[in-house]
């Protein structure tokens, strides 16, 4: 079955920049979509179509694409980006959407 | 604006079905380029994707889950609804719906979702 790979965790200061990365064969031909989830709360989408940013999402919030990886850029992260963050898509029939095993963002 | 909120028992026992519902509100669940979903999310674990329905009834479902999924969509009420046969303490999980508006190249650009209703499978 189709896999998305991203890193379990990632530690940041307050003011650097978080790029998390997540992996799979089809990204070539798919887009990818970004959640951020905070505990105890449902996922919210903070980029889509690899690159876009929905209205409401701060700009520190970008994605970027390039071959078998899409990468979630937070820029200045603050406090309150710190959340598990997730990356989905869809294999390469375009049908069965898959998300990655998470990311643990952690500001310290 | 859309709102989403799901239903149904938040207790079923093993081997028995579980069955949620999905309410839509703030638009109808069979105008516009939307499609909907199902994601569960087991505690402490990542987000799996179950499925996706489009208001015509056109379905898709996770492979690993196929052979016990069923989603269906009736438009007179507004809802759409999940059925989980065959139980087991795997599928204890939180499970959201969600509501997808897709722009002419079948892409999601706008997302909705609940606020998501814990089941657990236990005796």
């Amino acid at each position: 079955s189709y896999e998305l790979t991203q890193p379990p965790s990632m530690s940041v200061s307050p003011g650097q920049t978080a790029r998390i990365t997540c992996s799979g064969d089809a990204l070539t031909d798919q887009y990818a979509y970004w959640y951020q989830q905070r505990p105890g709360q449902a996922p919210v989408v903070v980029i889509y179509k690899d690159t876009e940013r929905p209205s409401g999402i701060p700009e520190r919030f970008s994605g970027s694409s390039s071959g078998t990886t899409v990468t979630l850029t937070i820029s200045g992260v603050q406090a309150e980006d710190e959340a598990d963050y997730y990356c989905q898509s869809a294999d390469s029939s375009g049908i069965i959407d898959v998300f990655g095993g998470g990311t643990k963002l952690t500001v310290l | 604006q859309v709102h989403l909120q799901e239903s149904g028992p938040g207790l079923v026992k093993p081997s028995q079905t579980l069955s949620l519902t999905c309410t839509v509100s703030g638009g109808s669940i069979s105008s516009g380029n939307y499609y909907w979903s199902w994601i569960r999310q087991p505690a402490g674990k990542g987000l799996e994707w179950i499925g996706r329905i489009y208001p015509s009834g056109s379905a898709n479902s996770s492979p690993a889950l196929k052979s016990r999924v069923t989603i269906s969509v009736e438009t007179s009420k507004n809802q759409f609804s999940l059925q989980l046969n065959s139980v087991t303490a795997a599928d204890t999980a939180v499970y959201y719906c969600a509501g997808n508006l897709y722009d002419t190249t079948g892409y999601s650009t706008v997302q909705h979702w609940g606020q998501g209703t814990l089941v657990i499978v236990s005796s």
